[in-house]
């Protein structure tokens, strides 16, 4: 099966800068994406296609991707954006999510 | 407003069937995927599979394939996710999921379904 590898954790301080990976055999020729998801609340969808960012999300969301690991990065980090993230991408006509982030605003 | 609205939480005994439902609105419901995730409790997103209400076309994760059945009504904008024989195993929420006309990620989500199974 394929597997997206995440850090369990992240911890960062308001104001300052996180940084998530997520890792996978060949995830380079993938597009990934990312969800955000607080308590008690379904997936928000806030990279696709590796950078993009659909309409709402705010600026300091970005992501990037060098060989087979895909970053998303909140700059600026707001206490709001305490929550866990997920990375996702397609293998052979399915999808995989990564194994999800916990994102403490210190 | 493109929404998907799911069926309420259903407490079952081990062995029981289900069928849990996601209509959607705001859009033509036959063009667009339908994707199914699990997420057991205190854990993460699980990819179970999609079906495309245009011709029940449906795809499975291993993970899930032979153990849940995915089915839509179009007449009636829903999708269906169904179990023939319960676990406890089975315990978890359950959300319905769009993926968007131009790229491959769901965008749009239902608020999810609470699934237990208890003796």
């Amino acid at each position: 099966s394929y597997d997206l590898t995440q850090p369990p954790s992240v911890s960062v301080s308001p104001g300052q800068t996180a940084s998530i990976t997520c890792s996978g055999d060949k995830l380079g020729d993938k597009d990934s994406c990312w969800y955000q998801q607080k308590p008690g609340q379904s997936p928000v969808l806030v990279i696709y296609q590796d950078t993009m960012r659909p309409s709402g999300i705010p600026e300091r969301f970005s992501g990037s991707k060098s060989g087979n690991t895909a970053t998303l990065t909140i700059s600026g980090t707001q206490a709001m954006d305490e929550a866990d993230y997920y990375c996702q991408a397609w293998d052979t006509n399915t999808g995989v999510f990564g194994t999800g982030t916990k994102v403490t605003v210190l | 407003e493109v929404q998907l609205v799911q069926s309420g939480a259903e407490v079952k005994k081990p062995g029981e069937s289900l069928k849990i439902s996601c209509k959607g609105s705001g859009y033509i419901f036959s063009n667009y995927w339908i994707g199914w995730v699990r997420q057991m409790p205190g854990k993460g997103l699980e990819w179970m599979g999609i079906i495309y209400p245009g011709d029940s076309d449906a795809r499975y994760s291993p993970s899930f394939q032979g153990q849940v059945t995915f089915s839509v009504d179009k007449s009636i904008r829903t999708a269906y996710l169904q179990w023939s024989g319960l676990k406890a195993s089975d315990t978890a929420m359950y959300y319905c999921a769009r993926p968007s006309a131009t790229f491959d990620a769901f965008d749009i989500w239902g608020q999810g379904t609470m699934v237990t199974v208890s003796s």
